[in-house]
């Protein structure tokens, strides 16, 4: 089983559209949690990073359950320009590393 | 300020060849590490420094050396250069276990 599970879609949403990603841990001890984007053959970007208390930035909303090991972002009234793929990541108690997901894409249709 | 840089943008070897990807940041971030990119696969940590002097093993390091002389560079070495290899490599950095800056990327073809 990966450490760090997403859904790799594509998810096709309509403008406008409301739409939901989950991203799944699998060590306890992970510690710092982070959605970045990633456009097609650029680098990584940090998106937001996610609180235990839940974090909002303008349409997009992250939260973290840390009962059930899981963190989502929610992305409201999609815009074109939102079209890329969402990585989640993980940063365990005690070291260094970042582990990735894999990245779930999104496609918003006009 | 600049961030994250690495050069060469793109490269192509042949098999056997060396080479060594430059990744330099003016944040003076602690942390620096080298990812690789396959389709599929997401980022895979090669290797990764907490400060200059300091290196350590990441999921992936076979085949490549790294060194930190300094806190602004960090440089991946492929020894041996091979098909497996090919590859987009992003290197980045960050302060602590805060947020990663990521440089724009090495897209590397061994033939």
């Amino acid at each position: 089983r990966k450490e760090v599970e997403q859904d790799p879609g594509p998810f096709n949403v309509p403008e406008g559209a409301t739409v939901a990603f989950n991203c799944t841990y699998s060590n306890s001890a992970s510690q710092s949690f982070f959605w970045y984007r990633q456009d097609c053959r650029k680098e990584p970007k940090l998106l937001m990073s996610v609180y235990s208390s839940g974090n909002e930035d303008g349409r997009f909303t992250a939260q973290l359950n840390r009962a059930s090991q899981y963190i989502s972002l929610l992305i409201r009234d999609s815009k074109l320009s939102d079209s890329a793929t969402y990585l989640c990541v993980v940063n365990n108690l005690g070291t260094y590393k970042y582990i990735f997901g894999t990245g779930t894409r999104l496609k918003v249709l006009a | 300020n600049a961030g994250v840089t690495q050069t060469p943008k793109f490269q192509v070897l042949k098999t056997g060849q060396s080479m060594t990807l430059q990744c330099a940041q003016d944040m003076n971030h602690e942390y620096m590490s080298w990812y690789r990119q396959d389709p599929g696969m997401g980022l895979r940590l090669i290797h990764y420094s907490v400060g200059a002097g300091i290196t350590d093993q990441g999921e992936v390091p076979n085949g490549y050396n790294v060194s930190r002389s300094t806190t602004e560079d960090f440089p991946l070495r492929l020894l041996s250069a091979a098909p497996s290899q090919t590859s987009v490599y992003f290197c980045a950095s960050s302060a602590r276990r805060d947020t990663q800056y990521f440089g724009p990327g090495t897209r590397l073809t061994v033939l």
